[in-house]
């Protein structure tokens, strides 16, 4: 059974960082591509980012809104994705979703039960 | 950026009754359009993929078409449980979701 676990959400200031990880089971972890979407709270559905897996590159991408303060890395020997979110806003609030990225990158299969990060002062 | 948009924003429904919701996009995309489901404080689940195409463990019910920039995600005989919001989202161009349609049942 595909299982992934977000961890590390939590209250932040302004200014600061934080890493959420994504933690992935019943998959063999090192053929997919991983990725992030979150969601403001009472709003809709927002990409943030990818990683392709080792047989790609491992490349990555980011939404503008995201781009330069935030990113995604993985440990294939962990089995375990990464999103370091720094200089964050207020407007970063959200629950932070995990998702498997079916192949070739189009759907996104799997998702975790989301971590929630809350900006404030 | 594709923006993806949706119609409605929100539908009232009856058990029983056959549901369309649109998804219309800023530039053809092909087959690359992809529904999910959310239910109320649960993480989205994949309903349909590339447009048409059935994922396992979804009722038969549930049901895509469309190509190049108009979509439309078909519920027929609705159920209580279809209750949710319903999200389309595209990958011919990086990613991008629809605004989301509430469905309420009646």
């Amino acid at each position: 059974e595909v299982q992934l676990v977000e961890s590390g959400g939590g209250l932040v200031q302004p200014g600061r960082s934080l890493r959420l990880s994504c933690t992935a089971s019943g998959f063999i972890f090192d053929d997919y591509a991983m990725n992030w979407v979150r969601q403001a709270p009472g709003k809709g559905l927002e990409w943030v980012g990818f990683i392709r897996s080792k047989a790609y590159g491992e490349t990555i991408d980011y939404a503008a809104s995201v781009k330069g303060r935030f990113t995604i890395s993985r440990d294939d020997s962990k089995n375990i994705a990464y999103l370091q979110m720094n200089s964050l806003k207020t407007e970063d609030t959200a629950v932070y979703y995990c998702t498997r990225i079916s192949t070739p990158h189009t759907d996104f299969d799997f998702w975790g039960q989301g971590t929630l990060v809350t900006v404030s002062s | 950026e594709i923006v993806l948009t949706q119609s409605p924003d929100f539908q009232s429904v009856t058990p029983k009754e056959k549901v369309n919701i649109t998804c219309r996009a800023s530039q053809s995309i092909g087959s690359s359009l992809h529904w999910y489901q959310q239910k109320p404080d649960q993480s989205p689940r994949l309903l349909i993929k590339y447009a048409s195409q059935s994922i396992s463990g979804v009722p038969s019910r549930f049901s895509g078409s469309g190509s190049g920039t108009d979509f439309t995600l078909t519920i027929n005989s609705l159920e209580a449980e279809d209750a949710a919001t319903y999200y389309c989202q595209q990958s011919s161009s990086w990613y991008s979701f629809g605004q989301g349609t509430k469905l309420e049942i009646k």
